[in-house]
């Protein structure tokens, strides 16, 4: 079981088009960490927020973390070839699972040119 | 300052053999984590290791072992292989762990293995 729900598993969008990544789950995190892998590398982080309602820009990439801290979203604005990766969410675990991260199974960006 | 440092980056056992894989921290951290890559379900958990000590265990197998040394270095051991075990195992630090609310994680490039 899934901790941590990502969707959609898979997209494919041209070059310019926004898109938006969801990140969903029934338990509370301590935090929430979207991460980006490119084939052949490890996970590199994105962004971290911990603040219900929390919103973070980075450039073109806009990260939200639900009032409840149990969801995020990451939204693409004019996304470009070199947006495409492996986009992967992560929650921070609490109290006894204190230095575990949670991983969402990810989604797959293909931008084409 | 140099990255998360795995070694081999590559390799191929066949089933029931054992394998170990290294990891070397960014300096200063002392946290190390280790997680399994799969198509299929993702990243999962295996351990996280704080000053040496096993902090934190994933729902693996007893046959998945790891230990942290006292510069910070860590491995991790599978023992008697299958063939599900072929995955790609990152390793991960930070500076303090779980003691940052953060839990922020810096990965290594992974190793790749495949049990025939």
């Amino acid at each position: 079981t899934q901790l941590l729900e990502q969707s959609p598993q898979f997209l494919s969008i041209q070059e310019g088009e926004n898109l938006t990544v969801y990140c969903n789950s029934s338990s509370v995190f301590s935090s929430l960490q979207w991460y980006r892998q490119e084939p052949g590398e490890g996970p590199v982080l994105l962004v971290t927020v911990v603040t219900g309602g929390e919103v973070k820009k980075l450039k073109r990439l806009t990260f939200q973390f639900g009032d409840a801290r149990k969801d995020s979203s990451l939204h693409i604005t004019a996304a470009q070839p070199g947006d495409t990766g492996l986009y992967l969410c992560a929650g921070g675990g609490r109290g006894s699972t204190l230095g575990r991260l949670y991983f969402g199974r990810g989604t797959q960006l293909t931008v084409w040119p | 300052k140099a990255g998360v440092t795995q070694t081999p980056r590559y390799l191929i056992k066949t089933r029931g053999q054992q394998v170990t894989l290294s990891c070397s921290p960014i300096s200063g951290h002392r946290s190390v984590s280790w997680y399994q890559q799969t198509p299929g379900q993702g990243l999962q958990f295996l351990f996280e290791y704080f000053s040496e000590t096993q902090r934190n265990k994933g729902n693996f197998p007893g046959r998945f072992s790891g230990r942290q040394f006292s510069n910070s270095r860590s491995e991790m051991n599978v023992s008697t292989l299958e063939l599900g075990d072929s995955a790609l195992y990152l390793c991960a630090s930070s500076l303090e762990g779980g003691q940052l609310y953060t839990g922020e994680l810096f990965f290594g490039e992974g190793s790749r293995l495949t049990v025939l």
